[in-house]
């Protein structure tokens, strides 16, 4: 299996630009999650799915960030527009379900930077 | 509510020496408890879980005794090399909702 797979790696933008980023979650996973890891703040839950429909969003910051999950296999994190505390590195992972196993399985992550 | 929380970081320690990293918990019911590691410049991975109390888990050397009477879940390894060097994770899921409760993690530096 090729695991949770992220694109892009690195992103860096200017402030005010948009800002997509993408999740392929593990085939036959129910649960995809984002997280966004400061130094300042640690690890932060943002928003997670089940069988692609949104349970809690109350980790996203503000109405600048918000995310989708269209089918079973694609997931997007969008910020528009972008500030520079924005700056982070953004994972997503993914996870088969209640009563089956609890483990998350992460991605790479995507370090962003906001200029 | 569900909380976790760890040793303040950094953790350092010469190569082959005893490692113990404290994790304590709050939660309502019987959550599962797990150990994640983050080597640099990569995401989290699983290093151990345990679901019920007393269970041991293991992995690469490491260990973690789920204690209910002590509400902790403390890591550790007998002996630590190098490449154990990396932010480490302790992490409860209640088991009534999907998501992981994780601590603020704690850094590891072991120095040859």
């Amino acid at each position: 299996d090729a695991g949770v797979i992220q694109s892009p790696r690195h992103e860096v933008t200017e402030m005010g630009q948009e800002v997509t980023l993408r999740c392929k979650p593990i085939s036959g996973h129910d649960y995809l999650f984002w997280y966004r890891q400061t130094m300042m703040r640690g690890l932060e839950l943002l928003i997670y799915f089940n069988n692609n429909v949104p349970i809690d969003d109350s980790g996203m910051p503000e109405d600048r960030f918000s995310a989708k999950m269209p089918n079973a296999s694609f997931s997007t994190l969008k910020i528009q527009p972008s500030e520079p505390r924005d700056s982070a590195v953004y994972f997503c992972a993914s996870s088969p379900g209640q009563g089956l196993t609890d483990t998350q399985y992460f991605g790479p992550g995507t370090r962003l930077t906001v200029l | 509510g569900n909380s976790v929380t760890q040793m303040e970081g950094p953790v350092t320690l010469s190569e082959e020496a005893f490692l113990t990293i404290n994790c304590t918990y709050t939660a309502t019911g019987y959550p599962s408890l797990f150990w994640y590691v983050q080597y640099p410049g990569e995401g989290l991975q699983l290093l151990l879980k345990a679901t019920k109390a007393d269970d041991k888990g293991s992995n690469k050397g490491f260990e973690a005794t789920y204690r209910k009477e002590t509400t902790s879940f403390h890591l550790e390894k007998g002996s630590v090399q190098v490449s154990d060097s990396a932010v480490y994770f302790c992490a409860l899921y209640p088991g009534n909702t999907g998501k992981l409760i994780f601590g603020q993690g704690t850094t590891l530096q072991v120095k040859p």
